[in-house]
């Protein structure tokens, strides 16, 4: 158990909707990132948060979003869904924010996502 | 992003030693090196880091090689377990997000 907790694990929706992963990071980790692991794409970074700012984006897509709370609890939001959102995303969460202060990345279980 | 090169796959026998390579002949002088492995239906877990010197850990030790373009995980006695996917990443001084590759599928044989 890594300490990062990802919910829904599972979620099943049509294409044009909207939906929103919930990820709570380790207790004391003030950055939070989200990852998109697809079969053909693999591991993609999408965003980091670090003590809610945005720190680095990656190839987040237009119609997704996320944002830190005050809580430090993290939200990616994916709307316009597509089939090719269909994928595995990933929170994980650091201590730091910046270089070798970072520690390690911690890695929840993943949300599976599936458009139809 | 500084970028890795790693075998697509290798297998090896339980309880044998694993030396898993990885090229980065393009590294800079503050690129940190990063293992870290994906084991099947779950996200990635660090596995171990250095800089210029060889690094030892509970799961694993990190052999850098002298001009730092290239470097070695190593399994000491490999487990069922550790059948996974494992990343090879640099990471910069002034970032912390991690760029995973392709890595290295490791198949562990009984």
């Amino acid at each position: 158990d890594s300490g990062v907790t990802q919910t829904p694990k599972h979620l099943i929706t049509a294409t044009g909707q909207r939906v929103t992963l919930r990820c709570s990071p380790r207790s004391g980790d003030l950055s939070v990132y989200w990852y998109q692991q697809s079969l053909d794409q693999g591991l993609q970074f999408l965003i980091q948060y670090y003590n809610g700012e945005e720190r680095a984006k990656g190839n987040i897509l237009e119609r997704f979003s996320a944002q830190q709370f005050p809580d430090l609890h993290s939200e990616l939001n994916l709307s316009s869904l597509e089939l090719g959102d269909s994928a595995l995303y990933f929170c994980a969460s650091s201590v730091g924010g910046l270089g070798p202060r970072t520690g390690e990345l911690f890695f929840g279980e993943g949300s599976r996502l599936t458009v139809l | 992003d500084a970028k890795t090169t790693q075998p697509n796959s290798m297998e090896s026998n339980e309880e044998e030693p694993v030396h898993l390579p990885c090229n980065h002949s393009t590294i800079s002088g503050t690129d940190y090196i990063h293992w870290y492995r994906q084991l099947p239906s779950q996200g990635p877990e660090y596995v171990i880091h250095g800089l210029t010197s060889n690094v030892n850990n509970r799961m694993a030790s990190l052999a850098i090689a002298e001009d730092r373009k290239s470097s070695t995980l190593i399994l000491h006695r490999a487990t069922l377990r550790d059948a996974a996917v494992y990343y090879c990443i640099l990471r910069g001084s002034t970032t912390s997000k991690l760029i995973f590759g392709t890595g290295t599928l490791l198949a562990v044989q009984p």
